[in-house]
């Protein structure tokens, strides 16, 4: 079974302090995604790695930086958190060829 | 712009009571069509891909179909562990999107004993 994993469930934060969500995955995928998912807007991609030390911007970067060291760990930092930053946050892997994805459980940040 | 468009927003069924969830779709290539079950404050958990028009999948109580425009799964006699959030998404063949999934906002379905 793919298993992904995220450092916390749930984390509370206040404005301005420097947020980092981990996330490991066990089965030697090339790819790992970091998503938000809001209600009503449903689950948008903010970073991809294809490879170790390899990332490109998804559709909402701003904000964010990732960091990817290791092959099974995708680092998600939020420089400077502000409340607008208050959502789920959602890691998925994928093997290099294949299509599917597989997610974490995802961490719900509040951002105060 | 490609994009995923899924209805009703919200369902609710009785136990027992078979349904379709819809999944419309615009792409100009599709590599793989997606869905996901997504239980409250969990990430979501793979079902299925589809591929190509005319294929479906089949898992339990669900079976997914696909056509060149849309996508339905259905549900045969739901039970109440069939509660749940279910996303549809899309992976583009072209283009700079074809790394990512584009993701629709999700059918809330609630089956009531």
């Amino acid at each position: 079974d793919v298993k992904v994993t995220q450092s916390s469930r749930y984390l509370v934060k206040r404005t301005g302090e420097k947020v980092f969500l981990e996330c490991v995955q066990d089965m030697d995928h090339e790819n790992m995604f970091w998503y938000r998912q809001d209600p009503g807007l449903g689950l948008r991609l903010i970073y991809f790695s294809y490879d170790v030390k390899m990332k490109e911007k998804g559709d909402i970067p701003e904000g964010y930086s990732v960091s990817r060291e290791k092959k099974e760990r995708f680092s998600l930092i939020l420089e400077s958190a502000s409340t607008n930053q208050t959502s789920m946050y959602l890691c998925a892997s994928r093997p290099g060829l294949a299509n599917e994805q597989y997610f974490g459980p995802g961490t719900r940040l509040t951002v105060t | 712009e490609d994009q995923v468009t899924q209805s009703p927003e919200a369902l609710r069924l009785q136990e027992g009571e078979s349904s379709s969830l819809n999944c419309s779709y615009t792409v100009s290539g599709l590599r793989g069509l997606f869905w996901y079950r997504q239980d409250p404050g969990k990430g979501p958990e793979f079902l299925f891909t589809l591929y190509s028009a005319g294929e479906e999948k089949e898992k339990e109580r669900l079976k997914a179909t696909l056509t060149k425009k849309e996508s339905f799964l259905h549900i045969t006699a739901p039970k109440p562990e069939d509660s749940a959030t279910y996303l549809c998404a899309i992976r583009p063949l072209f283009g700079g999107a074809t790394n990512k999934l584009i993701f629709g906002t999700g059918t809330l379905l609630a089956v009531q004993p």
